[in-house]
């Protein structure tokens, strides 16, 4: 049973564009939300997260937005930029360390100048 | 801080060959875990430990072996490698009770 569901599998968007990666889960037990990107050759990185108690983060071009009511949220990418081509996860945990860390499939982001 | 290593950045292995996967890392986390990343599967957990001494089975244990003998070390281990084993392997740590991780430069085995 995969646990969240990740969409789109790829992605490409011209430089400048707006790229929307979402993401849907079913257990209302989880309280942490990260995404993590990854570039060609290397281990993915901490982005971005948020708690449920917020609808909304934004750190400088990268925003979460969500939505607990649907069980859903998104990573939203602002004036995307070559060098934001990259597998983007998101992710999902319990109320705890990152042994309850569940990962989406990855979305690959591919940004044309 | 170096981070976390992992060790070797490549390897080939002929089926029924064995063969240890290293990972170090010197941030003093208590928690270390490893991956296995395939296209379109995503990250899928193969074995985690929470301490020293202390190790426990994620998604996909089938296969490997692991062990936690010090805080900054957990080893990986194929005992008779598959071509289904073929992957990237990820080592990650936290501290403990932190699900921000922090991950390795990854392996990239190749069973033939």
């Amino acid at each position: 049973q995969q646990q969240v569901k990740q969409s789109p599998q790829s992605l490409i968007v011209q430089k400048g564009g707006i790229s929307i990666i979402n993401c849907a889960y079913e257990n209302t037990a989880f309280d942490y939300f990260p995404w993590y990107q990854q570039f060609p050759g290397k281990g993915p990185a901490l982005l971005i997260a948020i708690r449920p108690d917020v609808s909304e983060k934004k750190e400088g071009r990268f925003t979460i937005s969500f939505n607990k009511s649907a069980k859903q949220f998104s990573l939203h990418i602002m004036d995307s930029q070559p060098g934001d081509s990259a597998t983007y996860f998101c992710a999902a945990s319990i109320q705890g360390g990152s042994e309850k860390l569940v990962f989406g499939k990855g979305t690959k982001l591919t940004v044309n100048p | 801080n170096a981070g976390v290593t992992q060790t070797p950045k490549f390897q080939v292995l002929k089926t029924g060959q064995s063969m240890t996967l290293q990972c170090a890392q010197d941030m003093n986390h208590e928690y270390m875990s490893w991956y296995r990343q395939d296209p379109g599967m995503g990250l899928r957990l193969i074995h985690y430990s929470v301490g020293a001494g202390i190790t426990d089975q994620g998604e996909v244990p089938n296969g490997y072996n692991v062990s936690r003998s010090t805080t900054e070390d957990f080893p990986l281990r194929l005992l008779s490698a598959a071509p289904s084993q073929t992957s990237v392997y990820f080592c990650a740590s936290s501290y403990s009770l932190s699900p921000s991780l922090d991950f390795g430069p990854g392996t990239r085995l190749t069973v033939t």
